[in-house]
């Protein structure tokens, strides 16, 4: 138990649906982030908060719609995805996106994209 | 970006201990070593970090060398529940601090 808690934990939507991620972090962190790891490839980042606002989108397609409403939660909205957004995305936070902050990340959400 | 370079895989008996390379030859002077681990399907979990000096905690030691272009995990006395993927990671600064996770090295701890 990292303090980072990811709803739902699997999901299997289809390509013309709406669903959103869910993650919530009770360690009074201040940045939060959005990871995808697809099979067999690297954590990659899509997503960073810090204080709420967003420091940084690498070139994330904008069928994936992050939203931060305040410090401790963050959202990823999913909309007309395709069967490659199949992935486990995980969420992580730190005590700020900048200096030597260690990240602690969630359980993830396995996504499977029919 | 400082990268990091890890062998794909490793074995080592229960009880003894597992030693991880990363090579990380173009790190910057101010850019700390991570290591993280993930277990299958769960997110990865936070092992240690260092900058120069060799750290110690309750899961791990880190090794790094004087020219900190390498650096070793060391696992004392390694379990079945070690079996992972062992992240090495070297934090870059390009406007925003982040990670850049290489494919790590699975570990698995043979009974």
């Amino acid at each position: 138990e990292t303090g980072v808690t990811q709803t739902p934990r699997h999901l299997v939507m289809g390509m013309t649906n709406k669903k959103s991620l869910k993650c919530e972090q009770h360690l009074g962190h201040n940045a939060m982030y959005w990871y995808k790891q697809s099979a067999k490839k690297p954590l990659e980042l899509m997503f960073v908060y810090n204080f709420k606002e967003q420091t940084e989108n690498n070139s994330v397609p904008s069928r994936f719609s992050p939203e931060c409403p305040n410090s401790s939660h963050l959202f990823l909205h999913l909309h007309t995805l395709q069967p490659e957004d199949s992935a486990l995305y995980l969420c992580a936070s730190s005590p700020l996106a900048g200096g030597q902050e260690t990240q602690y990340f969630g359980p993830g959400t396995r996504l499977l994209v029919l | 970006d400082a990268k990091t370079t890890q062998p794909p895989s490793m074995d080592c008996a229960e009880g003894r201990a597992a030693n991880l390379p990363c090579n990380h030859s173009t790190i910057s002077g101010n850019e700390y070593v991570y290591w993280y681990r993930q277990i299958h399907s769960q997110g990865p979990q936070y092992i240690i970090h260092g900058l120069k000096n060799n750290e110690t905690n309750e899961m791990a030691s880190l090794i790094i060398t004087e020219d900190r272009k390498s650096s070793t995990l060391i696992l004392p006395h390694a379990t079945l529940r070690d079996t992972a993927v062992y992240y090495c990671i070297v934090r870059v600064s390009s406007g925003t601090y982040k990670y850049i996770f290489g494919t790590g090295t699975r570990l698995k701890v043979l009974a």
